[in-house]
């Protein structure tokens, strides 16, 4: 069954603690996977896209790396702005989206 | 630009009423869809469109209807509410053409239905 799981649900870090968030798939045909980031009350704003494993994305203090089983989002030197909840999708060969449930990052001052 | 809008920004329906979700994004992108927001689930995609005229079912496309008779709008129809339809719900666009795949959203409509 194709499926994406995202681990951990929840995350508390200190100002300045890095750390990663996981997002382990089982999809055949990979054509893509995506980090989202969503604030409370909005819709899920776009991060970075990966195809293929050993690719690497940055921006700012958030990297994405990619194998052929999971994508890690690492978060280094994190401030108190980068709380939000961060959404992993992976397309299918069919071309639609399968979304995790997302992993809550709390990163307290 | 306005990006992606969606009214109303909070709803509540009781069973068996029907009501429209407005969505239109002013980035002349081809492909809009409709997804569903549940706590401790992933989006799960009701409704899609490649372009107008054109529309296909989702994952959950169940009680739900959407005509795109513009490249703009892309409303969604609940036909008759039911308690399980209670969700977030959030529109989305994107450049079929463009390489990141990148989708942009609304910013939700939250629907009661009692």
């Amino acid at each position: 069954e194709d499926q994406v799981t995202q681990s951990p649900e929840a995350l508390r870090l200190q100002e300045g603690e890095s750390s990663s968030l996981n997002c382990s798939y089982t999809v055949s045909g990979l054509r893509g996977l995506f980090w989202y980031r969503q604030d409370p009350g909005k819709g899920p704003e776009f991060l970075f896209t990966l195809y293929s494993a050993g690719e690497e994305k940055e921006k700012e203090r958030l990297k994405a790396t990619l194998t052929k089983k999971e994508s890690f989002l690492h978060i280094t030197a994190p401030k108190p702005e980068d709380s939000a909840t961060y959404l992993c999708a992976v397309r299918h060969s069919n071309y639609q989206l399968i979304w995790g449930a997302g992993t809550k990052l709390i990163i307290k001052p | 630009n306005a990006g992606v809008t969606q009214t109303p920004k909070f709803q509540v329906l009781k069973t068996g009423q029907s009501m429209t979700l407005q969505c239109a994004q002013d980035m002349n992108h081809e492909y809009m869809s409709w997804y569903r927001q549940d706590p401790g689930m992933g989006l799960r995609l009701i409704h899609y469109s490649v372009g107008a005229g054109i529309t296909d079912q989702g994952e959950v496309p169940n009680g739900y209807n959407v005509s795109r008779s513009t490249t703009e709008d892309f409303p969604l129809r609940l036909l008759s509410a039911a308690p399980s339809q209670t969700s977030v719900y959030f529109c989305a666009s994107r450049r079929t053409t463009d390489s990141s795949n990148e989708q942009f959203f609304g910013p939700g409509t939250r629907l009661t239905v009692l």
